[in-house]
């Protein structure tokens, strides 16, 4: 199986700041990544697909990059609403594994 | 617009069996595969199981191999988890979740609100 791998587990930001997360596969995945956001209490949404394309109706504050094991997804500027909790996926063979998410508190 | 609405949680005894259903609307269901993710309390996304729009691949995780079987019933677009044995360790709200097969990306594009299922005596 392929073991994903974020960091950080968690985070604190303020309004306004730039985060990145990162996300590493065991073995390649040429770009068969995905970034879903998951707020408290609610279903996750897709966010990013194919590494970098961003899902229909996403804000463009949030970008994707990386090709092979290692991956980002950066958020320009955190608003309010982007406090939850991020998970990356592998959609290249199965089992589709998740990494243990990374969760963006407020500072 | 797309729905997903799960149903058949709730409690049950360990070693006992549940099936949840998930109501599929606003989309061509047999136009695509789907899938079953869980969350255990306070925990990460874990995939359970996948079946393809025809039935004929179907996938589950190690944890859950030999004891839950998937399937669907295209006629009344509908997705089904039976789950056979269960433990403890199953319990999690499970999510029904349609898969995005648009240039093979294969990413999980909508998914339902979640069912709880929690295994306990």
């Amino acid at each position: 199986d392929i073991q994903m791998t974020q960091s950080p587990s968690s985070l604190s930001a303020s309004v306004g700041d730039r985060v990145t997360i990162t996300c590493r596969a065991s073995q390649t995945i040429t770009k068969y990544l995905n970034w879903y956001q998951q707020e408290p209490g609610k279903a996750p949404k897709l966010l990013i697909y194919a590494a970098s394309r961003l899902q229909g109706g996403v804000p463009s504050r949030f970008s994707g990059g990386g090709f092979g094991t290692d991956f980002t997804l950066t958020i320009s500027s955190l608003q309010p609403e982007d406090f939850a909790t991020y998970y990356c996926q592998q959609s290249y063979s199965s089992p589709r594994t998740f990494g243990q998410g990374t969760k963006v508190e407020i500072k | 617009e797309v729905q997903l609405v799960e149903s058949g949680g709730g409690l049950v005894q360990p070693g006992r069996s549940l099936r949840l259903s998930c109501a599929a609307s606003g989309f061509t269901f047999d136009d695509y595969a789907m899938h079953w993710v869980r969350q255990a309390p306070g925990k990460g996304l874990e995939w359970v199981s996948g079946i393809s729009w025809n039935s004929i691949s179907i996938d589950y995780a190690d944890s859950v191999k030999g004891r839950f079987t998937i399937s669907r019933n295209n006629a009344n677009n509908s997705l089904y988890l039976q789950m056979n044995s269960l433990r403890p360790e199953d319990t999690a709200s499970y999510y029904c979740v349609k898969e995005d097969s648009v240039e093979n990306w294969l990413s999980f594009d909508y998914w339902g609100q979640g069912v709880l299922v929690t295994v306990s005596s």
